[in-house]
């Protein structure tokens, strides 16, 4: 059956370090890869898309990447601040429409 | 603003009476989408749309409804509901291309429902 498996144990990091979250997935063949953060209580907010055809994704502070062989992406915060405390979700779709998000993995840096 | 916008953001029903959900968005997108999300289960889709008089189902449809007769309105509908329908519930929307697939998704604030 098709998974998604991200830590299910909250990353405990302090402030200024890198945080490296993990998404590994079996089944499927994806398209691409998204990744959203979420507060509690509220909407899932876009973060970053990487594609199959690329490695590697960055947009300020955030990295991700994306191994199709070893079926795992990888989402990084460097220099980390008290306010990136929040759930990170991976998402992947094999192609097409249909978006299956991870469960999620807790962050929270403290400083 | 572009935003997704739901309504009621928080309703308390019985079983078996008729709730409709609404959602709407002011971007113009084509794709909208209903997900609830569960402790321990995370977020799993109901249904999806691609465009009016477009949807499709998505991991867990049974027990809801939806129609897209306009572009920004996507409402779900709860015909009979029964507390596993309890849940905390996102409508997104987003653009799509044929190549791309899904781009940035836009989510709502959610709606909370709990059904006694």
């Amino acid at each position: 059956s098709q998974k998604i498996e991200q830590n299910s144990e909250a990353l405990n990091i302090q402030e200024g370090k890198t945080a490296t979250l993990t998404c590994n997935y079996t089944n499927y063949s994806p398209a691409y890869l998204q990744w959203y953060r979420q507060d509690p209580g509220r909407g899932p907010v876009f973060l970053l898309l990487i594609r199959e055809n690329e490695k590697e994704k960055r947009k300020e502070r955030l990295k991700v990447t994306f191994d199709t062989t070893l079926k795992q992406s990888l989402f990084h915060i460097t220099a980390s601040q008290p306010a990136d405390s929040a759930t990170y979700l991976c998402a992947l779709a094999n192609s097409g429409y249909a978006l299956n998000f991870g469960k999620g993995t807790s962050l929270l840096v403290t400083p | 603003e572009a935003q997704v916008t739901q309504n009621p953001r928080y309703l308390i029903t019985v079983t078996g009476k008729k709730l409709t959900v609404t959602c709407s968005q002011n971007m113009n997108h084509e794709y909208m989408s209903w997900y609830r999300q569960d402790p321990g289960l995370g977020l799993r889709q109901i249904y999806y749309s691609m465009n009016v008089e477009v949807t499709d189902k998505g991991d867990v449809p049974e027990g809801y409804k939806v129609s897209r007769k306009e572009k920004r309105n996507f409402p779900l509908i709860l015909e009979s509901p029964s507390p596993n329908q309890t849940s905390l519930y996102f409508c997104a929307s987003s653009l799509y291309s044929i190549a791309g697939g899904l781009d940035t998704q836009y989510f709502g604030p959610g709606t909370r429902l709990t059904v006694l």
